[in-house]
């Protein structure tokens, strides 16, 4: 089963609208983090947004958000006023793992990724 | 603080050579891991270092291996190259925390 599945390959918005990427999440873990990154078509991957599985408030990082549905085991970016910029793929991914001294020992899972494009 | 840096940006090999690209971290970064990108298969963990020590594994042959040095900077190495290695390669470095911070990749094509 995958771990992590980004159900839309495409999202068009307009641009000033809204939009929310979807994200579902499989893991047995307690303790587990979940990303999201921006990838523009020069290849960089941009964080853009974490969320802890104890964090009890929703992540927001000026213009995202992360809607944290835990019992669902769901994690959708909400992008607001979207730009011509954030057109891109954007994914998904989570971290797994136990935190060893001295740092995190850890790996991201990542989705397939969704496309998004902005209309002007 | 500059970002993470990969080199070389490009490169361009046969099949049956080798390949060493090299990641250098956000300073004060100790964790180093390396991702591979295709379309095919999207992105899939390589490894992680952590003070030289390789702590994860993902799930590669072993023509498919890193090293981390002192500094912190990182190699990873492909031997006997096949035609299904062509990728962006990317690497990540982490403070520790929860945060992973990409390099704009070296993207490798195997003719």
């Amino acid at each position: 089963a995958q771990k992590i599945t980004q159900t839309q390959p495409g999202m068009f918005v307009q641009e000033k609208e809204a939009v929310t990427l979807d994200c579902t999440y499989d893991t047995s873990d307690q303790s587990y983090g979940l990303f999201w990154y921006k990838q523009p078509s020069s290849g960089e991957m941009i964080f853009l947004i974490y969320q802890g599985s104890y964090d009890e408030q929703n992540a927001t990082e000026g213009r995202y958000s992360l809607n944290f549905q835990k019992a669902r085991k769901s994690a959708n970016l909400v992008i607001s006023a979207s730009q011509l910029g954030d057109s891109a793929m954007y994914f998904c991914a989570m971290r797994e793992g136990q935190k060893g001294g001295g740092g995190s020992n850890y790996k991201l899972t990542f989705g397939k990724g969704t496309l998004l494009t902005v209309n002007p | 603080k500059a970002g993470v840096t990969q080199t070389p940006r490009y490169l361009i090999k046969t099949r049956g050579q080798q390949v060493t690209l090299s990641c250098s971290p956000i300073s004060g970064h100790r964790s180093v891991s390396w991702y591979q990108q295709t379309p095919g298969q999207g992105l899939q963990f390589l490894f992680e270092y952590f003070s030289e020590t390789q702590r994860n594994k993902g799930n590669f042959p072993g023509r498919f291996s890193g090293r981390q040095f002192s500094n912190s900077r990182s190699e990873m190495n492909v031997s006997t190259l096949e035609l299904g290695d062509s990728a962006l390669y990317l690497c990540a470095s982490s403070p520790g925390g929860s945060e992973q911070f990409f390099g704009p990749g070296t993207r490798l094509t195997v003719l």
